[in-house]
């Protein structure tokens, strides 16, 4: 497609289920970033891929998260046993490379609310 | 750490210039981005500085002095469609972290 898709765009679960998020990015895209943006709050890092694999997964809260990148291209991120605090919208961004510079390109994000 | 702040909100009348000024300490520095992001959608690029000056684009030029931390986007001729939010983001290797982003509102 012509731009970073995401689904779906709004998801609402109760606490303690498990939901997936998906990121489709621009076609030739290697780098791919998932943030998260809670009310009132900047964007914040969560993980990023090069290719398939995961060099840096600092930002992720805590082991209930986890995400997952295949065939260099679309990439899942999972919530497990979600809190009403993981209530927020999930943003994925891909770019050309990692390299510096390179101007990141966003989804327009996943609303989740966890009742 | 990254520290990076921005004013929460701003507003302008229609016509009228707006300058958000962005200040960061971070542990490292590829550069400086601006996204502009409209209530409920996506964060959209509008402008990257890497070295010291000021960097123009139609209505919109970013300024960066990296000695004090210090960026500003200055929006010029605002229309009303240019209210939205503002982010101030900065640049470490591959990782971007943003400011609270700046909601500007512009008024007729």
């Amino acid at each position: 497609g012509a731009g970073v898709s995401q689904s779906p765009s709004n998801k609402v679960t109760e606490k303690g289920k498990d939901v997936e998020l998906r990121c489709d990015p621009i076609s030739g895209h290697t780098a791919l970033y998932w943030y998260r943006q809670s009310l009132g709050q900047g964007l914040e890092f969560l993980i990023y891929f090069q290719g398939n694999s995961a060099p840096d997964k600092s930002g992720l809260p805590s082991d209930r998260f986890s995400a997952e990148r295949t065939g260099g291209s679309v990439s899942t991120l999972t919530i497990q046993r979600t809190q009403q605090e993981d209530s927020a919208v999930y943003l994925c961004a891909s770019s050309y490379s990692g390299r510096a510079g390179n101007e990141q390109f966003f989804g327009p994000g996943t609303r989740l609310t966890v009742l | 750490g990254q520290n990076i702040d921005q004013p929460t909100e701003m507003t302008a009348t229609e016509g009228a210039i707006v300058q958000i000024n962005c200040t960061y300490q971070t542990s490292g520095f590829n550069g400086l981005f601006w996204y502009q992001q409209h209530a409920g959608e996506a964060p959209t690029f509008l402008s990257y500085n890497v070295l010291d000056g000021l960097e123009e684009k139609g209505r919109f030029s970013s300024f960066l002095s990296r000695s004090k931390g210090y960026s500003y986007l200055l929006l010029k001729e605002l229309q009303m469609k240019d209210s939205a939010s503002y982010l101030c983001a900065v640049r470490n290797d591959y990782k971007l972290s943003f400011g609270a982003g700046t909601t500007v509102t512009v008024r007729a």
